[in-house]
């Protein structure tokens, strides 16, 4: 069955430093791998998403995630923090053969001045 | 702003009171999708339709129903409401979602359902 984890319900990194919020997963066949934000009080935003070709995938508002196969992660990293980065991270996982996107529970990350 | 949108923003009512949830995807997009988002239980799938079809379901109760017209708006209504049905409801569309992995969903604003 398929499933997705975000181990750490939150992250806090100080502005300016890298951050990584973490995602690993499990599927039978190859893995569609997606990113979303959520600012408070707003809907989701698609960042990016992994399909096949180059392991490190870039997306919107300068973060980027890198697609391990071995390791089943694809974390979530940008290299200089923002306050406005401060939201709710979503990684989704899906097989080409299900319907489905499977969601991870979260992560909230903050960012501290 | 992903061209989806959602329709009302807010909604109070009643326990045991029916409301329904409108949805418009982006232009071009056949899928819709509808998520609800607790504290308690993260966000959680309900139903997809795909080009006036229900092609998926998941944690739905059966006191709530959609569908998807022909100009492709879906309706998501809740029925015979409790106190635990407050939430944000989302709605989102993707282009195919006929089994295409690589299809990305984008999201509208979603509507604040509390009941009181």
């Amino acid at each position: 069955a398929q499933s997705v984890a975000q181990p750490e319900d939150q992250v806090n990194v100080a502005e300016g430093n890298p951050l990584t919020v973490k995602c690993t997963y499990s599927v039978s066949g190859n893995p569609y791998l997606f990113w979303y934000v959520q600012y408070p009080n707003r809907g989701l935003q698609f960042l990016l998403k992994y399909i096949t070709g180059d392991n490190l995938v870039k997306g919107s508002y300068g973060f980027e995630a890198e697609f391990n196969k071995s390791q089943t992660s694809f974390h979530l990293k940008k290299p200089s923090a923002l306050v406005s980065d401060s939201a709710l991270y979503f990684c989704a996982v899906k097989e080409d053969s299900n319907y489905q996107l499977i969601w991870g529970a979260g992560t909230k990350l903050i960012i501290k001045p | 702003d992903s061209g989806v949108t959602q329709t009302p923003k807010h909604l109070i009512t009643a326990t045991g009171q029916r409301v329904t949830l409108r949805c418009s995807p982006r232009s071009g997009d056949l899928s819709v999708y509808w998520y609800q988002q607790s504290l308690d239980q993260g966000l959680q799938f309900l139903i997809q339709y795909y080009n006036g079809e229900e092609r998926a379901k998941g944690n739905i109760l059966e006191r709530f129903s959609a569908q998807q017209f022909p100009d492709l708006h879906s309706e998501l209504n809740l029925s015979s409401l409790e106190l635990g049905d407050s939430a944000l409801y989302f709605c989102a569309s993707s282009v195919a979602g006929s089994g295409r992995g690589s299809d990305t969903q984008y999201f509208g604003p979603g509507t604040r359902l509390t009941v009181l």
